[in-house]
């Protein structure tokens, strides 16, 4: 069974960093692309970032790129989101995603919240 | 950036009745466009790809058509388990992906 589950999430303030990490089970994590969605309190998906299957090939959204930094341990079959410079815009939940062109398999989420 | 319009944004729809759901693209995507489902504190699940193909596991009463810039999401019988929030997104401007607003289905 695929299984994405999210950690790290938590309240920060702004400025403030946090690293999100995405441990996978029950498929080749290596041989998947992957991708972080994150979703406002009561509003729509927003795509965040995509990691290709080796890690050499990386995209962000115009609204985190210089600030957040998406990698992947294939050893560990984890996917990792640093985030720096946190505003109160990136208050989300943020899921993790496998990509199979569309987004097949979706981690429960992670909560987080960015206020003083 | 490709904008995806979904209409309407509640719709309200009784138990084993038809509920038919639209999304809008700014331009085309050919039929790179996906439907996803999601219930309250729950993550999105995929129901349709390709605009048309159902997803494993997805029941037949879910049914997706449209190319280019028009697309529908089709309930043929709602039950009760179906009442949720509706996005639709393409992966045709890959990687800049794009959802829909959502379409909000509940119980009439």
């Amino acid at each position: 069974e695929v299984q994405l589950v999210e950690s790290g999430g938590g309240l920060v303030q702004p400025g403030g960093s946090l690293r999100l990490s995405c441990a996978a089970s029950g498929f080749t994590f290596s041989s998947y692309e992957m991708n972080w969605v994150r979703q406002a309190p009561g509003k729509g998906l927003e795509w965040v970032s995509y990691i290709s299957s080796s890690g050499s090939t990386i995209y962000y959204a115009d609204s985190v790129k210089g600030r957040f930094t998406i990698s992947r341990d294939n050893a560990k079959n984890s996917l990792y989101l640093q985030m720096n410079s946190l505003r109160a815009e990136d208050t989300a939940v943020y899921y993790c995603a496998r990509e199979s062109g569309q987004f097949d398999y979706w981690g429960q989420g992670t909560l987080v919240t960015v206020s003083s | 950036e490709i904008v995806m319009t979904q209409s309407p944004a509640t719709l309200s729809v009784s138990p084993g009745e038809r509920a038919t759901l639209s999304c809008r693209a700014s331009q085309s995507v050919s039929s790179n466009l996906a439907w996803y489902q999601q219930k309250p504190g729950q993550a999105p699940r995929l129901l349709i790809y390709g605009a048309s193909t159902r997803a494993t596991g997805i029941p037949a009463r879910f049914s997706g058509s449209g190319s280019g810039t028009e697309f529908t999401l089709t309930i043929s019988s709602l039950q009760s388990e179906d009442f949720a929030v509706y996005y639709c997104q393409q992966y045709n401007n890959w990687p800049r992906i794009t959802f829909g607003q959502g379409t909000r289905l509940e119980i009439k």
